[in-house]
C-alpha cells in the first residue's frame, strides 16, 4: 500500500481536460516538492512536473501541476491518444526518510 | 546528452543475490549534487523507489528493504551497482536506474528498464 493516494484510474475523451489527484500527509507532501512522472508501458518513466508545478524543456505545457496543504494534483489539457498510460506522483517523505510514490492512476483516452 | 543502461541477469533463483549494474554517460557522479538512484516496478503494480548514492558517497535506501540492499558507485567507469541480497519471487519486477540532482530533481533521466524474474 502506497504512502501516497491516488485514484486508480481516470478518463477523457480528446479535447478534454482532466485532473489526477495525490493526497499524502504532512510528512511528505506537506512539507517537501511534489514530482509526477508519466509511464507508458514499455518506455522509460518520463519527469512531467518538479518542484509542485515546473516543467521540464520538452514537456507540453498542456501538462501542469499544484499543490496544495497535503495534496497535489495534474491537470492535463487538450488530452491526446499519446497521453494514454500511467501518473504517478512522488516526493520525500521525512519520517520514513525516503522516496515514496503514489499507487499510479491509469489514464485512459476514450 | 544523459542516458542510463541497466543490466543484470534476467533469471535469478530463491535466496540468490541480485546484483544489476547501471551505466551511465552524459554527467558525472563526482559532480556536486548528483545521484543516481534504482526504482522498481513489480508486474502490474506500483514504482517502489530502492535506493540512491549521491557524489559525496551518501547512500539512502528504502526503510523496507535496506537490510538487503547495497548500493556502490565506480566514479571512473561512470557505474553504479546495486546488489540484493535473498532474493524471492516477490522480488519479480523491471528495475530502473536514474539520474538524480540533490533533493530538487530526483529521477528527471531514467533507463530503459530490466526485467528481473524470481523464479526456481
Amino acid at each position: 500500500q502506497s504512502v501516497l493516494t491516488q485514484p486508480p484510474s481516470a478518463s477523457g475523451t480528446p479535447g478534454q481536460s482532466v485532473s489526477i489527484f495525490c493526497s499524502g500527509s504532512s510528512s511528505d507532501i506537506g512539507n517537501n516538492y511534489v514530482f509526477w512522472y508519466q509511464h507508458i508501458p514499455g518506455t522509460a518513466p518520463q519527469l512531467l512536473i518538479y518542484r509542485n508545478s515546473h516543467r521540464p524543456s520538452g514537456v507540453p505545457d498542456r501538462f501542469s501541476g499544484s499543490k496544495s496543504g497535503t495534496s497535489a494534483s495534474l491537470a492535463i489539457s487538450g488530452l491526446r491518444s499519446e497521453d494514454e498510460g500511467l501518473y504517478y506522483c512522488a516526493t520525500w517523505d521525512e519520517s520514513l526518510s525516503a522516496w515514496v510514490f503514489g499507487g499510479g492512476t491509469k489514464l485512459t483516452v476514450l | 546528452q544523459i542516458t542510463l543502461k541497466e543490466s543484470g541477469p534476467a533469471l535469478v533463483r530463491p535466496t540468490q543475490t541480485l546484483t544489476l549494474t547501471c551505466s551511465f554517460s552524459g554527467f558525472s557522479l563526482s559532480s556536486t549534487g548528483v545521484g543516481v538512484g534504482w526504482i522498481r516496478q513489480p508486474p502490474g503494480k506500483a514504482l517502489e523507489w530502492l535506493a540512491l548514492i549521491y557524489w559525496d558517497d551518501d547512500a539512502r535506501y528504502s526503510p523496507f528493504l535496506q537490510s538487503r540492499l547495497t548500493i556502490t558507485k565506480d566514479t571512473s567507469k561512470n557505474q553504479v551497482v546495486l546488489t540484493m541480497t535473498n532474493m524471492d519471487p516477490v522480488d519479480t519486477a523491471t528495475y530502473y536506474c536514474a539520474h538524480a540532482y540533490q533533493m530538487l530533481l530526483p529521477f528527471d533521466y531514467w533507463g530503459p528498464g530490466t526485467l528481473v524474474t524470481v523464479s526456481s
